[in-house]
């Protein structure tokens, strides 16, 4: 049973236009939320986080919104570059400390 | 079967302990990875192996000692460590390296070292 679940596994957008990337999680004991950005053969790199206390945080042209009575964050990317082509994962940490990874979702930013 | 999993979840060692982290996972995935975390932090690449061998090692040091035992294992042995090396280890695995575009995570290892 995925916790967390990125139901997209992937998304095309013109250079410029904004992308979203949408992640749901079903343990309410996930208190700290991640994304992660992956480009073929590299390891993920951290992008941008959020606390369960907090219901935006924003980072350059990334932003990243939770919605705890839905379960539910995405991940804004203002405008986009076709750079920013890669999978994109998002993951929770759970108070017990543990961390759960979603599928991912390959964005490809057409120019 | 879409899991990788890691054992134990959690491990408290002293500084003159061996232990060893194990992976697993039985997608047919070639290229296995260790990564590690600090709190708040992306996590690290520390080690790859594809075929069962070691591609890559991030000058990691020599307290750390991964070992392939075969396509579907993955061990990481430890040996006087410091206490600066307390984190989250994950392993990964995925199709193949340098051709995957998507990576499986464990759920990782918590290892605090006193």
């Amino acid at each position: 049973d995925q916790q967390v679940k990125q139901n997209s596994p992937s998304l095309s957008v013109q250079e410029g236009r904004i992308s979203i990337l949408n992640c749901d999680y079903t343990n309410s004991m996930f208190d700290y939320f991640l994304w992660y950005k992956k480009y073929p053969a590299e390891g993920p790199t951290f992008l941008i986080s959020i606390s369960s206390i907090k219901d935006k945080n924003e980072d350059g042209r990334f932003t990243v919104f939770l919605n705890k009575s839905a379960k539910h964050l995405s991940l804004h990317i203002v405008p986009s570059q076709p750079g920013d082509s890669a999978v994109y994962f998002c993951a929770a940490v759970s108070t017990a400390r543990q961390l759960t990874f979603g599928s991912g979702t390959q964005l490809t930013v057409l120019p | 079967d879409t899991e990788v999993t890691q054992t134990p979840k959690h491990l408290v060692m002293g500084m003159t302990n061996k232990k060893s982290l194990k992976c697993e996972q039985h997608m047919g995935h070639r290229a296995m990875y260790w990564y590690k975390q600090k709190a708040k932090k992306p996590p690290e690449l520390m080690f790859v192996y594809s075929y069962e061998k070691l591609s890559i090692n991030e000058s990691v040091p020599s307290r750390f000692s991964p070992e392939c035992p075969n396509s579907s294992l993955l061990n990481l042995h430890l040996h006087a460590l410091q206490p600066e090396d307390s984190a989250l280890y994950l392993c990964a695995s995925s199709p193949m390296y340098r051709e995957e575009n998507t990576i499986y995570f464990g759920e990782g290892s918590w290892l605090t070292v006193v």
